[in-house]
């Protein structure tokens, strides 16, 4: 059975630019959420996606945008990057079947992203 | 709302000696409680699961973790360090009506000496 994908690995952008980062979630699963993580502040919720429909956010600046595809696989999006932004960012899959509280997520890899 | 604290940032510990790293909730009883470990740049592994069907949980590795309702509590233990045990290790609970949403302490970074 496949675990969560995220891609790209590695990514270094510049200041005022945005980037799109991809997860694709276990097979089954209809629950993705985002964590953030950096050294400082540690993980992070930036938003949860079931069925296509964002159901939980964390508290980011609207730069921090996700959204769902009907196959399960989510993208988050950061746009007008700022330096504070490098992080590695990392999804996570869940099965919960409309469930109101989670009872595993699987993470991926992560990307770690750096503004320069 | 809901917290999760690990106590020490960093633990270290000889080979062989036994592993303790502190997890404490806040005071309502999250429905589920986890530990997941990392190893540098890769994602989060799980290493167990408390559901409320029995206090000491068993996990993966060799470790296990005891549920105390009264010291709102989810302890990690290992008996006996292995080189292999040095990671980072965060704890983390899910919400009632939250979905996906996980909230994790700060994290503990285990050293294990030879």
């Amino acid at each position: 059975k496949a675990g969560v994908t995220q891609t790209p690995r590695y990514l270094i952008k510049t200041r005022g630019q945005q980037v799109t980062l991809s997860c694709s979630p276990i097979s089954g699963h209809r629950s993705v959420s985002w964590y953030q993580q950096t050294p400082g502040q540690g993980l992070q919720f930036l938003f949860e996606y079931f069925s296509e429909t964002q159901r939980n956010k964390g508290n980011f600046p609207g730069r921090f945008s996700g959204r769902q595809f009907s196959n399960s696989r989510s993208e988050m999006n950061v746009s007008t990057l700022e330096l504070g932004d490098s992080a590695l960012y990392l999804c996570a899959s869940s099965k919960l079947q409309g469930a109101s509280v989670n009872t595993e997520a699987f993470f991926g890899q992560g990307t770690r992203l750096t503004v320069v | 709302a809901q917290s999760v604290t690990q106590l020490g940032s960093h633990v270290s510990v000889s080979e062989g000696a036994l592993v303790l790293l502190r997890c404490n909730y806040s005071s309502s009883v999250p429905p589920y409680l986890f530990w997941y470990v990392q190893y540098p740049n890769q994602g989060l592994q799980l290493l167990l699961k408390y559901t409320s069907a029995a206090t000491l949980v068993k996990g993966i590795n060799g470790f296990e973790a005891e549920f105390k309702k009264s010291e709102t509590s989810f302890h990690l233990t290992k008996p006996s360090a292995h080189m292999s045990d040095a990671a980072e290790y965060f704890c983390a609970v899910s919400l009632y009506n939250q979905g996906g949403k996980l909230i994790f302490g700060q994290g503990t970074e285990l050293s294990v000496k030879p």
